[in-house]
């Protein structure tokens, strides 16, 4: 069965840089897989942060941005603010109409 | 405004069963993928069924096992989740998304099941 590995958790210093990164346990992550991303706050629904891998959905502020990063996913926050603080999922398609959740990373600003 | 509201979440006791609801508005629902993504309390988000604009096409998770079938009328903006033979480790709260270029642009607020004896 394939997982996608997420970091658990992460932090990041107001105005700092951090990247969060979404895996296969079996091979690379490629444009292929259509990685999306996903925010959620306690309480709340996630909310689409990047789709098609670097594509921004409607709203979403330039510092969140997507990419391929060596054989993984990866979602960079740059000038992180406190706001950012929530729990982060990337999401790969893998074929055949099935997709695959992260674990999630809880990223903390401070 | 894109909105999804679901609804039909219960308490229940294993083995029984429940249709979930999905209802959606501002947007042209029978031009989109659908899914149902559920997350288990304190824990991650787990993507269980997608269906196809005209419902003809649908898939599932593999846990699933049958259990579940996906359906919408899009003659009335629904989307349903039945649910059969429902079982502790399905205790969660359900959402459905809008399925758009491979992601789940849209969601809901949930609807909480709780299956417990």
């Amino acid at each position: 069965q394939t997982v996608v590995t997420q970091e658990p958790a992460f932090s990041v210093s107001p105005g700092g840089t951090v990247t969060l990164t979404c895996g296969l346990s079996s091979g690379s992550v490629s444009t292929n897989h259509y990685p999306s991303w996903y925010q959620q706050t306690p309480g709340r629904a996630p909310r689409l942060l990047i789709y098609i891998t670097n594509t921004r959905s409607s709203g979403v502020p330039d510092r969140f941005s997507g990419s391929i990063l060596g054989n993984k996913a990866a979602l960079t926050i740059t000038g992180a603010q406190a706001d950012d603080e929530s729990d982060y999922y990337c999401v790969l398609f893998l074929g055949r109409g099935t997709w695959v959740f992260g674990g999630g990373t809880k990223l903390t600003v401070l | 405004e894109v909105q999804l509201v679901e609804s039909g979440g219960d308490l229940l006791q294993p083995g029984e069963s429940l249709r979930l609801s999905c209802a959606a508005s501002g947007f042209t629902f029978s031009g989109d993928w659908m899914h149902w993504v559920r997350q288990t309390p304190g824990k991650g988000l787990v993507w269980v069924s997608y269906i196809s604009p005209d419902g003809t096409t649908t898939n599932y998770a593999d846990y699933v096992n049958g259990r579940f079938t996906i359906s919408r009328d899009n003659a009335k903006n629904m989307l349903f989740l039945q649910m059969d033979s429902l079982r502790a480790e399905d205790t969660a709260v359900y959402y459905c998304a809008t399925g758009r270029t491979y992601a789940m642009d849209v969601w809901g607020q949930g609807t909480a099941v709780t299956v417990s004896s």
